[in-house]
């Protein structure tokens, strides 16, 4: 099975710059991959899924690449607020969903 | 609608006590998982129901029992728990197996 690594367990970032997450995984490459938003207490939220062919993905000040080459996928926060502050999480689908550990993000005012 | 609900949020409950935890969502979605957490986990995955059949039980004991009586709605039953099983219960939801989920706020479980 995936084994799913996220580089990180907590990122502290000044408001305004930019927060880079990454995502490895071994084995095969998933025909997708997604990131999800989680903050404490509550269930997580999509955020982003990016496929196989894909380079690149964007939404808003999100941006996701991915690739296959490097089994990596990086996820970025650009001009980052403090309500973006919360548990990001990446996840793979082979037969099911499997999470990375997460990486926790607490952007500074 | 584009919400998933459960009920209730918190559930404190014996280790002889009989529960259960709902879920549902109205947004056609033909695929419906539970998912438990403990604290600074990942979610893991419990039962996963595609077109109103079970099609995945990560070897969960015999003390949780899921059910899904139609489209809508998806139940876990919980008889007999220990407490190492106190944790965040997810329900989510998808359009199909591999499409993206959509998850409730979870249920806190605290067994004593």
């Amino acid at each position: 099975s995936q084994k799913i690594e996220q580089n990180s367990e907590a990122l502290n970032i000044q408001e305004g710059k930019t927060a880079t997450l990454t995502c490895n995984y071994t084995n095969y490459s998933p025909a997708y991959l997604q990131w999800y938003r989680q903050d404490p207490g509550r269930g997580p939220v999509f955020l982003l899924l990016i496929r196989e062919n894909e380079k690149e993905k964007r939404k808003e000040r999100l941006k996701v690449t991915f690739d296959t080459t490097l089994k990596q996928s990086l996820f970025h926060i650009t001009a980052s607020q403090p309500a973006d502050s919360a548990t990001y999480l990446c996840a793979l689908y082979d037969y099911k969903l499997s999470f990375g550990a997460g990486t926790t993000v607490t952007v500074r005012a | 609608d584009t919400e998933v609900t459960q009920t209730p949020k918190h559930l404190v409950m014996g280790m002889t006590n009989k529960k259960s935890l709902k879920c549902e969502q109205h947004m056609g979605h033909r695929a419906m998982y539970w998912y438990k957490q403990k604290a600074k986990k990942p979610p893991e995955l419990m039962f996963v129901y595609s077109y109103e059949k079970l099609s995945i039980n990560e070897s969960v004991p015999s003390r949780f029992s899921p059910e899904c009586p139609n489209s809508s709605l998806l139940n876990l039953h919980l008889h007999a728990l220990q407490p190492e099983d106190s944790a965040l219960y997810l329900c989510a939801s998808s359009l199909r197996r591999d499409y993206e989920q959509y998850f409730g706020p979870g249920t806190r479980l605290t067994v004593t």
